[in-house]
Formats: structure tokens, C-alpha cells, sequence
């Protein structure tokens, strides 16, 4: 698998519900992100963990980190239709600032 | 609140033509970087940048492309002879700092090639 998979590929929930995607990574990491994109649009950063770091919260957003098992979750609690768009996890594991992208859940809200 | 703008948002262009996307990073940003999207795809990585130098570049980064930062506030993307797989949408991002902080996207360029 390549750095940075998010699965499912796709989720489709009610709104209220919560939804959770996962994504796992092979090397080791400075920190991981998460970014939101909405079809055509642009990358809106949501929440970075360190790697030291094992649970972080914003707002409805809750990440988590396991580096023992190189794998991090997302978990968006009481969705909304709003909240349709394509999730990408992003890992660093360089100086340079390059970030690796996983291939996305595209996440549907229906209301 | 403070955003990266890039221009133009949609170019059309033909195959072997030279194209230059063009960006302003946040003011106080120190790095810059290019990553792009062909459609369906994945985020790929393309050049980081800072201090007027590129840090790192990827395999994707080939002769073709180039970066420049000509002035106190832009930042630009050359392609000098587009090919159809360049075919993408590209995104610059900047950030204060490196494998510390997050990166501030824009909405992207939209490229075309036919």
C-alpha cells in the first residue's frame, strides 16, 4: 500500500450520524494531516497531529494517531450535509515541508 | 482572513506551448510549494520552496517545469512545453514553516492541455 491510504474509499451516512475514515502510512512521520476538498475546489487544511501527539479535537472533528500501527482516524461527529466532500489525510516525513497525499474518502451526507 | 490567491483559475492551452500558473502565498509564509491534481487522482507533490531555492523536488518535477519567485509576492509555476498528461489542476501552498505547520492552499489553476 502506498503512504498515506485513507479507507473506505467511499462513505455514505444520514445526517447526524457520525462518520469515521481511517488512513494508514508507511514511514515515519513529523506530524499528519487531514484536509477537506470539496469537488473542483480547493485543499482546506482541518487538523494536523504531531507525531507525538495521540488525539487531537476541533469543534465536530476528532483525530487520532496510533504510530505503532502507522495509522490515523478521523471521526466527524453529528454530520451534516455540509460536510459532503472528499477527506484526505496528509503525512510529513521530511524537512522540506513535502506532504503525501492518500487517495481520499469521499464522504457523503445525506440530509 | 488571510488566503492564497492563484491565477488564472482556468487555462486552456495547446500541447508544446509554454504555460506559467501564478500565485501569492500568504505574507509572512516562508515556504511555498506546487502540488497538482489530475482529475480523479490523488494530490500529488511537486516543489517545495524557500529562501529562493527549491528544497525538494519530486519525480514529476522534470526539466519542463521551473519556479520563480520574482518578486516580494509572487510565485510561479513555468511549464515549457506542455504535453497532454499535464493535464491538471494545480495547486500552490504555503506555510510559515516546514514539517511543523500546515500547509494554506489555494483554489487552484485549472490546466487544459489539448
Amino acid at each position: 500500500s502506498q503512504q498515506g491510504e485513507e479507507d473506505p474509499q467511499a462513505l455514505s451516512i444520514q445526517e447526524g450520524e457520525n462518520a469515521t475514515m481511517n488512513c494508514s502510512y508507511k514511514t515515519s512521520i513529523n506530524n499528519l494531516q487531514w484536509y477537506r476538498q470539496n469537488s473542483g475546489r480547493g485543499l482546506v487544511h482541518l487538523i494536523l497531529i504531531r507525531s507525538n501527539e495521540r488525539e487531537k479535537h476541533s469543534g465536530r472533528l476528532r483525530v487520532t494517531l496510533d504510530t505503532s500501527k502507522k495509522s490515523s482516524s478521523l471521526l466527524i461527529t453529528a454530520s451534516r450535509a455540509a460536510d459532503t466532500a472528499s477527506y484526505f489525510c496528509a503525512t510529513d516525513n521530511t524537512n522540506a515541508g513535502k506532504s503525501t497525499f492518500g487517495d481520499g474518502t469521499t464522504l457523503t451526507v445525506k440530509p | 482572513e488571510p488566503e492564497v490567491t492563484q491565477t488564472p483559475s482556468h487555462q486552456v492551452t495547446q500541447m508544446g506551448q509554454e504555460v506559467i500558473l501564478r500565485c501569492v502565498p500568504i505574507s509572512n509564509h516562508l515556504y511555498f510549494y506546487w502540488y497538482r491534481q489530475i482529475l480523479g487522482q490523488k494530490v500529488e507533490f511537486l516543489v517545495s520552496f524557500y529562501n529562493n531555492e527549491i528544497s525538494e523536488k519530486s519525480e514529476i518535477f522534470d526539466d519542463q517545469f521551473s519556479v520563480e519567485r520574482p518578486d516580494g509576492s509572487n510565485f510561479t509555476l513555468k511549464i515549457r512545453s506542455t504535453k497532454l498528461e499535464d493535464s491538471a489542476m494545480y495547486f500552490c501552498a504555503s506555510s510559515v514553516g516546514s514539517g511543523f505547520g500546515e500547509l494554506f492552499f489555494g483554489e487552484g489553476s485549472r490546466l487544459t492541455v489539448l
